[in-house]
C-alpha cells in the first residue's frame, strides 16, 4: 500500500514553544491530508483536513491560530503546536488517501514539559 | 457514513484463527467496509475493504453478509504481533471527496500465548 511518513517520531519540548510536525506521502500526491489527534487508551480525533494550495478545515473545538497546518506541495503537509502547552501533549497522525483507502502515518508523539 | 458496533474486546490463542465481528445495519448500498488496526504507540494499519463479496489478501479475509448488515474480519493463524485494536469503518470511497474516516472504539484484540 502507499507509505506516509511523519517526522519527528517523537519530541519533547517545553511549556510556551512552538512545534513543527511533517507528514509526507512517500510514493503517491495527495492534494488532501488529514491530521488526528489521540489520548492514552482514546481512539483518533480528526483534528483537521489539509488541502494543497488553501486553508485547511478544522474540526470544531480546533483553535487553528494553535494548530497551524501548511500543505504547500502534493506530498507535504506540516502542522505546527504554536505556545505548546503540556494539555497539548498527544499522539499525532496524519494520514493521505489513495484510491480509496486512506493510509496513515507513523504518528508523533508530542510531550510538552 | 453509516455506523458500526463492535465488541470492546476479544482474546485469541495464539496460532489459531481470530474472528472479530462487526454489525452494520445501517449500511447503504455503495458503503464499503472497511478494516484497519492500530498496534500499540503506531499509526492505523489498513488490512482490507469490500463491499459485498468476500474478500482476502495477505493480511486477512473479511466475509460479508448476504444482507450486508453485518462482516467479519478473519486473521487465519493469529501471532502475538497482531494484539492490536481494530476499527471496522463503513464508507464510500471514491465519491467520498474530503471526508476523513470516523474511527469508533474498535475491539481490543489480545493474542495469548
Amino acid at each position: 500500500g502507499a507509505v506516509v511518513s511523519q517526522h519527528p517520531s517523537w519530541v519533547i519540548c517545553k511549556s510556551g514553544t512552538s512545534v513543527k510536525i511533517e507528514c509526507r506521502s512517500l510514493d503517491f500526491q495527495a492534494t488532501t491530508m488529514f491530521w488526528y489527534r489521540q489520548f492514552p487508551k482514546k481512539s483518533l480525533m480528526l483534528m483537521a483536513t489539509s488541502n494543497e494550495g488553501s486553508k485547511a478545515t478544522y474540526e470544531q473545538g480546533v483553535e487553528k491560530d494553535k494548530f497551524l497546518i501548511n500543505h504547500a506541495s502534493l506530498t507535504l503537509s506540516t502542522l505546527t503546536v504554536t505556545s505548546a502547552h503540556p494539555e497539548d501533549s498527544s499522539f499525532y497522525i496524519c494520514s493521505a488517501r489513495q484510491r480509496g483507502v486512506q493510509y496513515f502515518g507513523p504518528g508523533t508523539r508530542l510531550t510538552v514539559l | 457514513d453509516a455506523k458500526t458496533t463492535q465488541p470492546t474486546s476479544m482474546d485469541c490463542a495464539e496460532g489459531r484463527a481470530a474472528n472479530l465481528p462487526c454489525n452494520h445495519s445501517t449500511i447503504s448500498g455503495n458503503e464499503y467496509v472497511y478494516w484497519y488496526r492500530q498496534i500499540h504507540s503506531q499509526g492505523p494499519q489498513y488490512i482490507i475493504h469490500g463491499l459485498k463479496n468476500n474478500e482476502t489478501n495477505e493480511m486477512a479475509s473479511l466475509i460479508i453478509t448476504e444482507d450486508r448488515k453485518s462482516s467479519t474480519l478473519i486473521l487465519p493463524h493469529a501471532t502475538l504481533r497482531d494484539t492490536a485494536v481494530y476499527y471496522c469503518i463503513v464508507r464510500v470511497p471514491h465519491n467520498s471527496g474530503n471526508t476523513p474516516l470516523v474511527f469508533g472504539k474498535g475491539t481490543r484484540l489480545s493474542v495469548i500465548a
